[in-house]
């Protein structure tokens, strides 16, 4: 089945600089690439998504980028405010069956210094 | 957020009992998900649905079953409770009636189980 990496786990940047987490998949097939992030004790938010007959996307400071022969997506987020400070999961979409369930990275924890 | 609701909001069961938990939506969206978040697991896909009495299994369907009777909800059933399954529930929806299956997934706002 799919298999997603994240990396880092945990990323401290100071406010107002850029913050990059990146993906790695492991299916070929997978087509759909969503972005959550997620605020203590809530549910996950979508924040971007790409499909794999595109390379980038950019949305405001946030923008992700896809490499479909290498298989990893990142995101990048400009700026760094203090509500940026989230739990963010890459996910990629899992080919075949009647729907298309995501498989999740583990996270990684953005913390934006002042 | 999407017209999804989820029910009980807590729950502390003991082993061995069954339990069941209730995703209800509003949006008469075709796929509904289960997936349990655990620290340093992120959330894992359990079972999915694609229509009225249509489902298949995640990654981590052992111990669990689920039901789909009508489009608005989707249950999912902890037959016989163990540690284990102590977790965060998050269901989600996506694709709006006959559209692709890849589409936004909407969560709701998750179902804490703890398990005695």
């Amino acid at each position: 089945g799919e298999n997603v990496e994240q990396h880092p786990s945990t990323l401290s940047v100071q406010e107002g600089d850029s913050a990059v987490i990146k993906c790695t998949y492991s299916d070929s097939a997978s087509n759909y690439f969503p972005w959550y992030k997620q605020e203590l004790g809530k549910r996950p938010q979508l924040i971007i998504d790409i499909r794999s007959n595109v390379g980038e996307k950019k949305d405001q400071r946030i923008a992700v980028t896809l490499n479909k022969t290498a298989k990893h997506f990142s995101l990048h987020i400009t700026e760094t405010q203090p509500e940026d400070s989230a739990v963010y999961f890459c996910a990629a979409s899992i080919p075949g069956g009647g729907a298309d369930g995501l498989t999740f990275g583990k996270g990684t924890h953005l913390i934006i210094q002042p | 957020d999407a017209g999804i609701t989820q029910s009980p909001r807590h729950k502390v069961t003991e082993t061995g009992t069954p339990v069941t938990l209730r995703c209800h939506q509003t949006e008469n969206h075709r796929y509904m998900y289960w997936y349990r978040q655990d620290p340093g697991h992120g959330l894992r896909l359990i079972h999915y649905s694609y229509g009225v009495k249509d489902t298949d299994k995640g990654e981590v369907s052992d111990g669990y079953s689920v039901s789909r009777s009508k489009t608005e909800d989707f249950l999912l059933t902890l037959e016989s409770a163990t540690s284990s399954q102590t977790s965060v529930y998050f269901c989600a929806i996506s694709g709006t009636s006959g559209s692709s299956s890849t589409d936004t997934q909407y969560f709701g706002p998750g179902t804490r189980l703890t398990v005695l």
